[in-house]
């Protein structure tokens, strides 16, 4: 069991469709942050949250539309994707951003196919 | 900037062997941590072993060691007495103490089969 906790683990949905993914971390970290891995692709830092402020927009589209109420949750919303965009979303926390010995903690990631 | 650079795109290891993960960085910040992380099949990627630009010691977790050279700017991982377990993809990542301020950046990941 994990301290980051991700759902839906898998996702279809339709171009057209709006779904939202979630995140909750219970590690009591500060920074959560959502990636991206495509087949063949390294992994794509997407959003940063310290202390629910957003920190980083590594220049994703506007289709995807982060959320961080608290610091212990995060959401991806996901409104007219693109088949491109199937693939698995990350989510991680650490202790807090502009640290540089601290681990970050993954969920187990949502597997989203695009029809 | 900072990058890292794993070599290796696929590694074999016979069962109860111990393998090395190569892994090169390059950054211009005097401060940073250097990480593993294990991503099995089933997508998750599990923290394995951390390693701080100034520790003078290796690091070691269990059956999995770093092999930090500073001057030649690699970190290494060695895991010992390879189990069937430990076949999965394998990222090795940094996070800057500076100007890049615990920014993180991955490589591209290793692939290890362990064969029985």
């Amino acid at each position: 069991e994990t301290g980051v906790t991700q759902t839906p683990r898998h996702l279809v949905m339709g171009m057209t469709n709006k779904k939202s993914l979630k995140c909750e971390q219970h590690l009591g970290h500060n920074a959560m942050y959502w990636y991206k891995q495509s087949a063949k692709k390294p992994l794509e830092l997407m959003f940063v949250y310290n202390f629910k402020e957003q920190t980083e927009n590594n220049s994703v589209p506007s289709r995807f539309s982060p959320e961080c109420p608290n610091s212990s949750h995060l959401f991806l919303h996901l409104h007219t994707l693109q088949p491109e965009d199937s693939a698995l979303y990350l989510c991680a926390s650490s202790q807090e951003e502009g640290r540089s010995n601290q681990p970050q903690h993954f969920g187990d990631g949502t597997r989203l196919s695009i029809l | 900037a900072q990058k890292i650079t794993q070599t290796q795109p696929g590694m074999f290891v016979q069962e109860k062997e111990a393998v090395t993960l190569d892994c090169t960085y390059d950054t211009s910040d005097p401060s940073y941590g250097l990480f593993w992380y294990k991503q099995p099949s089933s997508g998750e990627m599990i923290f394995l072993i951390y390693q701080g630009s100034y520790d003078q010691q290796n690091a070691t977790e269990g059956r999995y060691s770093l092999n930090f050279q500073k001057a030649r700017k690699s970190a290494n991982l060695v895991i010992s007495a390879s189990q069937l377990g430990d076949s999965a993809m394998y990222f090795c990542a940094m996070r800057g103490g500076n100007t890049n301020a615990g920014k993180s950046t991955f490589g591209d990941g290793t692939t290890l089969t362990v064969k029985p």
